[in-house]
């Protein structure tokens, strides 16, 4: 099992750039987070899936979207870049409460 | 929602001595917390958890207290090695969603 992929690893973004962040998981979780991790900071949820078609707001989800149209993959979307989302963002699935993270993205936006 | 603090944000001790992190938490419906260490510019990596029916677990030399009354958990770190050097979050989840503490960063000198 590869676990939880991310792509890209890094990304450079002008401001008002829009992109999307890929992330795939092959171990059939149906819960899928995404978190972005400013520096020196923890974890802040952005968005989550309890599964296929089922998505909700999680604690700072202004600026993103997210879609899950398949159990494996849970992509974020950012339509309109700005400098306050720079930030590592890191996708995770869960099984019986563990959960299980992607190497992460690494967004500068200028 | 649910707030986790996490104390102290840094951590410096001596290799071979025992280091120890608390964490509280804000809603008494939490029962599980788990612990991730995270190494620079890697992704976290579960370490060790609890439930809220356990007061006490230890894998080798680490060990996860809880304390449901007062709603605090700590992390101890015996023999403490180099490559225990790295970030330590603390979360809280009450179903599905973690609330993650901000972070301690443990520098062991050796």
């Amino acid at each position: 099992n590869a676990g939880v992929t991310q792509t890209p690893k890094f990304r450079i973004l002008k401001i008002g750039q829009s992109m999307t962040l890929q992330c795939t998981q092959d171990m059939n979780h149906n819960y899928m987070y995404w978190y972005r991790q400013d520096p020196g900071m923890g974890l802040k949820l952005i968005y989550y899936s309890v599964g296929a078609g089922i998505t909700d707001k999680g604690e700072v989800p202004n600026g993103y979207n997210v879609s899950r149209s398949t159990t494996e993959d849970f992509p974020l979307r950012l339509e309109l870049a700005a400098p306050s989302q720079t930030s590592v963002y890191f996708c995770a699935s869960m099984t019986q409460e563990t959960q299980y993270f992607g190497p992460g993205t690494r967004l500068l936006v200028l | 929602g649910e707030n986790v603090e996490q104390h102290p944000s840094t951590l410096s001790v001596q290799e071979g001595d025992s280091a120890v992190i608390k964490c509280t938490y804000s809603d008494s419906a939490s029962n599980y917390f788990p612990w991730y260490k995270q190494e620079l510019g890697k992704r976290p990596q579960l370490i060790i958890d609890i439930r809220s029916n356990v007061g006490e677990k230890k894998d080798q030399r680490i060990a996860v207290t809880l304390n449901k009354t007062a709603k605090h958990f700590s992390l101890h770190i015996t023999e403490t090695q180099p490559e225990d050097s790295a970030v330590y979050f603390c979360a809280a989840s009450d179903d599905y969603k973690l609330s993650f503490g901000a972070g301690t960063t443990v520098t062991v000198r050796a």
